[in-house]
């Protein structure tokens, strides 16, 4: 069964970096039947894509977000990472971490991560 | 980008009825619209891709039809369960895009 964890500071202060990571099991981040998505969800409010990691390190961003925005993925410990900087309160939402099925028909997301609430706030 | 809009914003229902859902797409996403239902503190879960194909362990009371720009979630008989939040999201084009949700509330 694929399970994704999300990990990492609840508390990040104005202009600062956001940091989170993803651990990954049931699955490895390197199969190329799927690629690693961000999602976030302010609270009371719609969903987000931040943005995307495919297995070959490739990525796709938000344009929105894409000036602040790094997705990067550590192999050996099967995890995946966000860093968003220079954050605001407007950034305080509960962070998921996602699988995405690629493909010409893929794109969905198949399993999600419990969520990680991140307050921006001093 | 594209926007997804989707109506009502909440409707109120009784268990046993049936209910349909309505997404709308700002430009065409053929069939590359999927369906999540949320609980209050959990995350999305997957009930649908490429508009009618149930993703795994999703009842047969789920079925989702359109295309294009116009699509709809329909649960034939509502269970106790299924009252939650109803989210479509359009995974024709970058970046993806979700609507803003219905929510399904107890009458």
């Amino acid at each position: 069964q694929v399970a994704l964890q999300e990990s990492g500071p609840g508390l990040v202060k104005p202009s600062q970096t956001l940091s989170l990571t993803c651990t990954v099991s049931g699955d490895s981040i390197s199969s190329g039947s799927y690629h690693w998505s961000w999602i976030r969800q302010p609270a009371g409010k719609g969903l987000e894509f931040i943005g995307r990691l495919y297995t070959s390190g490739s990525t796709n961003y938000n344009p929105s977000l894409k000036s602040r925005v790094t997705i990067s993925m550590d192999t050996s410990k099967n995890q995946f990472s966000l860093s968003l900087n220079s954050v605001t309160a407007a950034d305080t939402a509960v962070y998921y971490c996602a699988r995405g099925v690629s493909g010409f028909w893929g794109g969905y997301t198949d399993y999600w991560g419990q969520g990680a609430l991140v307050t921006v706030s001093s | 980008e594209i926007v997804m809009t989707q109506s009502p914003a909440t409707l109120s229902v009784s268990p046993g009825e049936r209910v349909i859902l309505s997404c709308r797409a700002s430009q065409t996403v053929i069939t590359k619209l999927a369906w999540y239902q949320q609980k209050a503190g959990q995350a999305p879960r997957l009930l649908m891709q490429g508009r009618s194909i149930r993703a795994t362990g999703i009842p047969a009371r789920f079925s989702g039809s359109g295309s294009g720009t116009e699509f709809t979630l329909t649960i034939s008989s509502l269970q106790s369960e299924d009252f939650a939040v109803y989210f479509c999201q359009q995974y024709n084009d970058w970046p993806y895009t979700f609507g803003q949700g219905t929510k399904l509330e107890i009458k």
